[in-house]
Formats: C-alpha cells, sequence, structure tokens
C-alpha cells in the first residue's frame, strides 16, 4: 500500500530533551515536506526537500532541522525543543517539488513539549 | 500577503443534500489547486486538483470548479453522506515557485447529519 509513514505518532517531552520524528515514503517520491498544523493557523510549510541531499527551508524552519540522506525517508530534528514547537506535524511526499503534484501526507505526529 | 481562505469555516447539511465548500484565494500566479479533506486523527487526503488552464473537473461525487476571474475555487459534493463530515481544506501552488509549500487555507468543517 502507497503510503507516507510516521513515527513517533504521540510524544509528550521536555523541553531541552532533543528528539527526532521520522518519516518515510514507499512510493520513490522525490519531493518531501514537514508541515505543523496550529488552531487558527492552518498547515505551514517546515523544511522540504527537492531530493537526496537537497533541502531547504519553508515558511517556519526555525528550531528545526532535518536530513535527507536517502529518497525514502525525511527525519525531523528538534534539537532543543521548546513549549512554542508543540504542535501537530505532517509529513508529505509528491513525485516531484513542481506544479501539477498532490502531496500525500502521513497521518500526523502530535508533540507536546513541556 | 497572498493567502488561500475559505468563505465560511463550518457547513452544516443533511444526508443526501448536496454541499458546496468556498475557496477565495489572491494569487493570480497560482496554477495549480488542490482540495484535502481532513478526517479527525488523520492526516489530509487528496481529494480532487484542478490545473488553471481548466475550469472545472470532476471525480467521483465531487467537482470542483475554478473560476479565474474572480479567484475562486469551490468543491461540490452530491448526495453528501456521513463519511464526508470532515475539514476540507483547498490549497494551492503558485506557479512561480517550484518545489515550496502548498498554501493551505484555514479549512471548512462539513457535518453531515442523517
Amino acid at each position: 500500500e502507497a503510503q507516507v509513514t510516521q513515527n513517533p505518532r504521540y510524544l509528550i517531552t521536555v523541553t531541552g530533551k532533543k528528539l527526532t520524528v521520522t518519516c518515510s515514503q514507499n512510493m520513490n517520491h522525490e519531493y518531501m515536506s514537514w508541515y505543523r498544523q496550529d488552531p487558527g493557523l492552518g498547515l505551514r510549510q517546515i523544511y522540504y526537500s527537492m531530493n537526496v541531499e537537497v533541502t531547504d527551508k519553508g515558511d517556519v524552519p526555525e528550531g528545526y532541522k532535518v536530513s535527507r540522506k536517502e529518497k525514502r525517508n525525511f527525519p525531523l530534528i528538534l534539537e532543543s525543543p521548546s513549549p512554542n514547537q508543540t504542535s501537530l506535524y505532517f509529513c508529505a511526499s509528491s513525485f516531484t517539488g513542481g506544479s501539477n503534484q498532490p502531496q500525500h501526507f502521513g497521518d500526523g505526529t502530535r508533540l507536546s513539549i513541556l | 500577503g497572498e493567502s488561500v481562505g475559505l468563505h465560511l469555516p463550518t457547513l452544516s447539511v443533511q444526508e443526501g443534500d448536496n454541499s458546496i465548500i468556498n475557496c477565495a484565494y489572491s494569487n493570480s500566479a497560482s496554477d495549480y489547486f488542490i482540495w484535502y479533506k481532513q478526517e479527525s486523527g488523520k492526516g489530509p487526503q487528496f481529494i480532487i486538483d484542478i490545473r488553471s488552464n481548466m475550469d472545472k473537473r470532476q471525480g467521483q461525487r465531487v467537482t470542483v470548479l475554478l473560476n479565474k476571474t474572480v479567484k475562486h475555487l469551490s468543491l461540490q459534493i452530491a448526495a453528501t453522506q456521513p463519511g464526508d463530515s470532515a475539514v476540507y481544506f483547498c490549497a494551492e501552488i503558485p506557479g512561480n515557485q517550484a518545489g515550496t509549500a502548498l498554501i493551505f487555507g484555514k479549512g471548512t468543517t462539513l457535518s453531515v447529519s442523517s
């Protein structure tokens, strides 16, 4: 089954404790992206990757890092999480990053930073 | 700023009725539009897309209409069912920004009563 898989689905942690949210897709997509979803603000892009070893900042990259060492994986790293990063996170992928390409989303990771 | 927005935050309909969800966009350079459905606890699910060189596109029980003159997008759902209850987002990709984010509207919550 074609899908985007995120882990963990839920995480409660404390300020300053490094964490990684993994994302994997099995559709051989070149483009992958991370979004966060907050009430009243909708979905906002954090980082994206056009292909292996190619990453770029989205609209809200502060406090986050990503890597793209393999085509299928695009982990989101919070080196020193803070409470304002409490949010619902979604990973998405598409064949390419151009127009006319619908992005397919994972089921989300809910992070709570205390 | 340029953004995609929805006219109504909520819409309540009876089972069997037709539903129309509206969206206004302001970026005239956008050339690709997508409707997503998001159910509770899940990621956005692709419903239907349309390119700017089209006015109408039909899927199974869904139709998307694009009016570029007034920068308006709508999603019509025929014979709405309880399973259609969800939050619906329109999203755009500006044609002059390769590889970047979907720009999401804030969503319309569709409630279908039996």
